[in-house]
């Protein structure tokens, strides 16, 4: 089983839709938690930090769920500008080491 | 201020010769990572810098492999007698150096082995 896991999609939506996607991780004692996004192509971009409380950027909501060990991305009013890969990465306890999931492919269609 | 900043972005080589990259972290940045990533795949974690501490290597798929940082900057990824196997993305990141900060992407150099 993977440290980190996502669901490789690809999620096809129409623009203006609400979609969601999940990512769990195995290591309890994970401490940070990010979201990133990678075009085609291109390097990893942040596109949020996870905190414990939830936050929310515009029209995208990172969640937190420490008890069954997942975190959550929704992107509201989705854009055709939207369709990425997003990248779940988490850190272990405060050390070095970074583990990326596989990613997640979204295709918003107009 | 500057990003990371990687060279060459491209590079086409062939079997058997040697490559260099460079990666070029953010000022003030302590730790640096260079990744992997072949097509279609995630990224693959090969070595990390912090200050002058002793680099972890673990991840490093084989003796062709090597990194060095000099002065706690600039970091060279050498591959020596390159196969088509090494054809992918090395991603290059840095971080202020505390555990668990955000990682900063350069580029990427997109190496090609024929």
């Amino acid at each position: 089983r993977k440290e980190v896991e996502q669901d490789p999609g690809p999620f096809n939506v129409p623009e203006g839709a609400t979609v969601a996607f999940n990512c769990t991780y195995s290591n309890s004692a994970s401490q940070s938690f990010f979201w990133y996004r990678q075009d085609c192509r291109k390097e990893p971009k942040l596109l949020m930090s996870v905190y414990s409380s939830g936050n929310e950027d515009g029209r995208f909501t990172a969640q937190l769920n420490r008890a069954s060990q997942y975190i959550s991305l929704l992107i509201r009013d989705s854009k055709l500008s939207d369709s990425a890969t997003y990248l779940c990465v988490v850190n272990r306890g405060g050390t070095y080491k970074y583990i990326f999931g596989t990613g997640t492919r979204l295709k918003v269609l107009a | 201020g500057a990003g990371v900043s990687q060279s060459p972005s491209n590079k086409v080589t062939e079997k058997g010769k040697d490559v260099e990259l460079r990666c070029d972290p953010i000022s003030g940045h302590t730790a640096l990572y260079w990744y992997r990533q072949s097509l279609g795949q995630g990224l693959e974690f090969l070595i990390y810098f912090q200050g002058n501490s002793a680099p972890d290597k673990s991840g490093l798929p084989s003796d062709r492999f090597s990194a060095e940082r000099t002065g706690g900057s600039v970091s060279t990824l050498t591959i020596q007698r390159t196969q088509q196997e090494d054809s992918a993305v090395y991603l290059c990141a840095s971080t202020p150096g505390q555990g668990g900060d955000t990682q900063y992407f350069g580029p990427g150099t997109r190496l090609t082995v024929l």
